[in-house]
């Protein structure tokens, strides 16, 4: 049972355009939602999160979007760099019971086109 | 600040041995969760201790057990390894409360042969 789900496995975007990348969850219990950058033979690293009272969170090129109606999240990064190419996951929890288990999507890999 | 370190990178091991894997987290963090990841499965939880008590547990056979200390360190053991074993381990540290971000470290890559 795939509770947290990204379903393009790769994107390519150009230099300085837009990338968007998507995560939809099914389990209506997690609220708090997380996005990692993984490079190959590194552990993920933190971007950015957002708690389920907020629509929005931005931190530099970064923005998180929730829709928690259609349990739906995105991540926007605005300008694309070459640097930004890598695997990103999607994370979610459930954080009242000071839960730390993270269930993660399947992850995509984006490709910054020069 | 120092991050969050796995030892050993990498390892070789053969069916039905067992393995130690260590997790130092960041300083002043208390809790450490460890996470497998394969190409089949994706990242997939295994266990969280904090405070040296094993708080929260995916699921995963009984072959897979940890434990932390008192300093919050935090060793894995698998136990007659398989080939199915064989994957990326990463553990990752936090302050333990609620909507804490984790971080993680770089991993220890067993392969299983």
């Amino acid at each position: 049972d795939q509770q947290v789900k990204q379903n393009s496995p790769s994107l390519s975007v150009q230099e300085g355009r837009i990338s968007i990348l998507n995560c939809d969850y099914t389990n209506s219990m997690f609220d708090y939602f997380l996005w990692y950058k993984k490079y190959p033979a590194e552990g993920p690293t933190f971007l950015i999160s957002i708690s389920s009272i907020k629509d929005k969170n931005e931190d530099g090129r970064f923005t998180v979007f929730l829709n928690k109606s259609a349990k739906h999240l995105s991540l926007h990064i605005v300008p694309s760099q070459p640097g930004d190419s890598a695997v990103y996951f999607c994370a979610a929890s459930i954080t009242n019971f000071g839960n730390e288990k993270l269930t993660f999507g399947t992850g995509t890999r984006l490709t910054i086109i020069p | 600040k120092a991050g969050v370190t796995q030892t050993p990178r990498y390892l070789i091991k053969t069916r039905g041995q067992q393995v130690t894997l260590s997790c130092s987290p960041i300083s002043g963090h208390r809790s450490v969760s460890w996470y497998q990841q394969t190409p089949g499965q994706g990242l997939q939880f295994l266990f969280e201790y904090f405070s040296e008590t094993q708080r929260n547990k995916g699921n995963f056979p009984g072959r897979f057990s940890g434990r932390q200390f008192s300093n919050s360190r935090s060793e894995m053991n698998v136990s007659t390894l398989e080939l199915g074993d064989s994957a990326l381990y990463l553990c990752a540290s936090s302050f333990g409360g609620p909507g804490e971000t984790q971080y993680f470290g770089p991993g220890t890559r067993l392969l299983v042969l």
